[in-house]
C-alpha cells in the first residue's frame, strides 16, 4: 500500500522567512513524487516533480529515500505563496495507468 | 487549463437523487479520474479511466459510478446522493510521457462544489 502524510495541517510563516513544508511517504517500491499546489479557488496545479530536479517559483524538494521524504523548501516566502500543497505519490506502473495519492494538505499562510 | 472543464460547476440537491457530474477534455489524454476533497483528508481518487470504457474503482468508489463513451468524457454518477457526498470534485487527465520512466503528471479541472441537502 502506498501512504502519503503531511504532518502539518496549517503553517503559518512571515514575509521573507524560511519555509519547509513536510511530506513523508510509505511505498515498497521507487516512487514518483510531487507537489501540487491550489491557490484560493483555483484548480491544483503541479509545483515540482522528483524525477525532474526543477526549481519552480523558489521551491525546491529532495527525494529522501533514506527517510521516505520529500519536503518542499524555500528560502525566503512571499505573501503569494499563501496556498494549499499537496504531496503526492505515484507508485503503480501498471497499465491502467498511474494513480496518485495525495497527502492531506498543508495550507500555507505568509503573513506581511 | 482550457482544456479540462467540468460542468456543473455549483450543485445543490436533495438526499436520494441521482446526480451526473461532466469532465471534458480537449488534450487526448488516456488517463481520467475523479477526485473528492474533503478538509482532512486531501484529495481521494473515486474512480478512473484508462481508456474507452475501461473504468477502475478508487478508494472511495461506493455510491459512485462512471463512465466513459469518448475519449474526451468522463461522467462521475452519484447513483442515491447521501449528505456524506456534499464535497468538491475534481477530475483530472493524465498521459504518460512515452519514455522509459513516466511523468505521471496529472492535470486538473476547475472543481465542482456539490451540496446534497
Amino acid at each position: 500500500a502506498q501512504r502519503v502524510t503531511q504532518p502539518e495541517k496549517l503553517l503559518s510563516v512571515f514575509k521573507g522567512a524560511p519555509v519547509e513544508l513536510k511530506c513523508n511517504y510509505s511505498y515498497s517500491g521507487s516512487p514518483e513524487l510531487f507537489w501540487y499546489v491550489q491557490y484560493s479557488r483555483q484548480r491544483l496545479q503541479l509545483l515540482l516533480r522528483h524525477i525532474s530536479r526543477e526549481s519552480i517559483k523558489g521551491f525546491t524538494a529532495d527525494l529522501n529515500k533514506g527517510e521516505t521524504s520529500f519536503h518542499l523548501k524555500k528560502p525566503f516566502a512571499q505573501e503569494e505563496d499563501s496556498a494549499m500543497y499537496y504531496c503526492a505519490l505515484s507508485g503503480i506502473k501498471e497499465t491502467s495507468g498511474s494513480r496518485l495519492t495525495f497527502g492531506e494538505g498543508t495550507q500555507l499562510t505568509v503573513n506581511p | 487549463d482550457a482544456g479540462i472543464t467540468q460542468s456543473p460547476r455549483h450543485k445543490v440537491t436533495e438526499t436520494g437523487t441521482p446526480v451526473t457530474l461532466r469532465c471534458h477534455q480537449t488534450e487526448n489524454h488516456r488517463y481520467m479520474y475523479w477526485y473528492r476533497q474533503d478538509p482532512g483528508h486531501g484529495l481521494r481518487l473515486i474512480h478512473y479511466s484508462y481508456g474507452v470504457k475501461d473504468t477502475d474503482k478508487g478508494e472511495v468508489s461506493d455510491g459512485y459510478s462512471v463512465s466513459r463513451s469518448k475519449t474526451e468524457d468522463f461522467l462521475l454518477t452519484l447513483e442515491s446522493a447521501t449528505s456524506s457526498q456534499t464535497s468538491v470534485y475534481f477530475c483530472a487527465t493524465g498521459t504518460t510521457s512515452g519514455r522509459t520512466v513516466s511523468y505521471n503528471e496529472q492535470f486538473f479541472g476547475p472543481g465542482t462544489r456539490l451540496t446534497v441537502l
